[in-house]
């Protein structure tokens, strides 16, 4: 059973496109994050949810739009897709937003291609 | 405000060498410190972390890490590299930020193992 999972794997699209990702836990985590990791492996922490709630929202472009239906599940919408938003985006899961006391659990990362 | 140095981009020791990955870091706060580990085409998986108490941590597949405040330093070492440790390595730190914990990822370290 994957523990945090995210779909697509893979995500080619056009500029201008509007495409979403999807993240799924199965640990019964509160808390769940999205990071960008760029072509130099540089990972950036982009929002955070608690139980639903946005809790951490960096300086990201609000073309990205989070949504966290339930506690489960943590999507990224982006609108009007750039070249620059080609990356690997990471979901992540944690028992709780304290990073001293619980582990962050990473998905296998989404690879969006923006041409 | 936090920030993350992983001196050397790229490592290479032979099989069976010690390992030595280099971690600074700055804070305002007393940091909580991870290392992450990344295989080809995987999301990341916690090494080992350091939030108090012992400044040896010890982690998984042999590897440890040693908090030195003086020094503001965390690096990861292993008595003899696997073929298998080829990966890329990340330090980490995070503090309280409003509504839970920020984790702010250093570039990141790939190590090579020559057979």
């Amino acid at each position: 059973d994957t523990a945090v999972s995210q779909t697509p794997k893979y995500l080619v699209t056009q500029m201008g496109n509007d495409k979403s990702i999807k993240c799924e836990q199965n640990l019964g985590h509160d808390t769940m994050y999205w990071y960008k990791q760029d072509s130099k492996k540089f990972l950036k922490i982009m929002f955070s949810y608690n139980n639903k709630e946005l809790i951490i929202n960096e300086t990201v472009p609000n073309r990205f739009s989070p949504k966290s239906p339930d506690k489960a599940h943590l999507n990224l919408h982006i609108n009007s897709l750039e070249l620059g938003d080609s990356a690997v985006y990471f979901c992540a899961s944690s028992q709780a937003p304290r990073a001293d006391s619980y582990e962050q659990y990473f998905g296998p990362g989404t690879r969006l291609t923006v041409t | 405000a936090q920030s993350v140095t992983q001196l050397g981009s790229h490592v290479s020791v032979s099989e069976g060498a010690l390992v030595l990955l280099r971690c600074n870091y700055s804070s305002s706060v007393p940091p909580y410190l991870f290392w992450y580990v990344q295989y080809p085409n995987q999301g990341l998986q916690l090494l080992l972390k350091y939030t108090t108490g012992a400044t040896l941590v010890k982690g998984i597949n042999g590897f440890e890490a040693e908090f030195k405040k003086s020094e503001t330093s965390f690096h990861l070492t292993k008595p003899s590299a696997h073929m298998s440790d080829a990966a890329e390595y990340f330090c980490a730190v995070s503090e309280a930020n409003t509504g839970g914990f920020k984790t702010i990822f250093g570039a990141g370290t790939r190590l090579f193992v020559k057979a």
